[in-house]
């Protein structure tokens, strides 16, 4: 099991522009959330989806969206980039039934 | 709203040193705390939870609900706990499955 993987690893996008980030979670587990990561700071929780409905929001804007399919994979969707929108995005995966969360490698948006 | 608090951003100690990583919470009702860790180069992976009152890697941590702390310790520090260090707290409830992470503390281990 490779664990919670995370495509692409780096990405680099301009101002205005949309981005999707995608996440596979840990095999066996149902649940994944999202966390926004700037540099120096601790991550910061996005939002989570379990059976492909979004259960759990932070303090983001509507401009952060999210997806979760069937196989409970799932995507993050950043419209409007934003230059502060630069950050590592991490990916966590878990079982509905537990608080314990397994994290991905992350992706890093550069929005310059 | 919850918050988590580390506040030493650096803490350097000598390898077979005491370690304690400070970590302070406020929330209203009973939390439930984590410590993740990530050496150079890898993901975050948990360390432990409070509720499991397990010993990793020789570290322990315990919920102190009165001084709302969660500190992380080790009797003898190793080269190999380089690292950086986020304690996260979970609200349950209604919040169940959300993290609020603190600014996380790098702890070096010198020979």
């Amino acid at each position: 099991d490779a664990g919670v993987t995370q495509s692409p690893t780096h990405l680099i996008k301009t101002r205005g522009q949309q981005v999707t980030l995608r996440c596979s979670p840990k095999s066996g587990h149902d649940t994944v959330s999202w966390y926004q990561q700037a540099l120096g700071q601790g991550p910061q929780f996005i939002f989570q989806y379990y059976e492909e409905e979004e259960r759990q929001r932070g303090n983001f804007p509507d401009r952060f969206s999210g997806h979760q399919f069937p196989n409970y994979s799932s995507e993050l969707n950043v419209n409007a980039l934003l230059l502060g929108d630069s950050a590592l995005y991490l990916c966590a995966s878990s079982l509905v039934s537990s608080e314990t969360q397994y994290f991905g490698p992350g992706t890093r948006l550069l929005v310059l | 709203a919850q918050r988590v608090t580390q506040p030493e951003k650096l803490l350097s100690v000598f390898k077979g040193a005491p370690v304690e990583l400070k970590c302070n919470y406020s929330y209203s009702g009973s939390p439930e705390l984590f410590w993740y860790v990530q050496y150079s180069r890898q993901r975050l992976q948990l360390l432990l939870r409070h509720i499991s009152r397990e010993s990793i890697k020789g570290f322990t941590a315990d919920l102190n609900k009165g001084e709302t702390s969660f500190h992380l310790k080790k009797p003898f520090a190793q080269e190999e706990d380089s690292a950086m260090y986020y304690c996260a707290l979970s609200a349950g409830g209604t919040s169940y499955g959300k993290l609020t992470f603190g600014q996380g503390t790098i702890l070096t281990v010198h020979p």
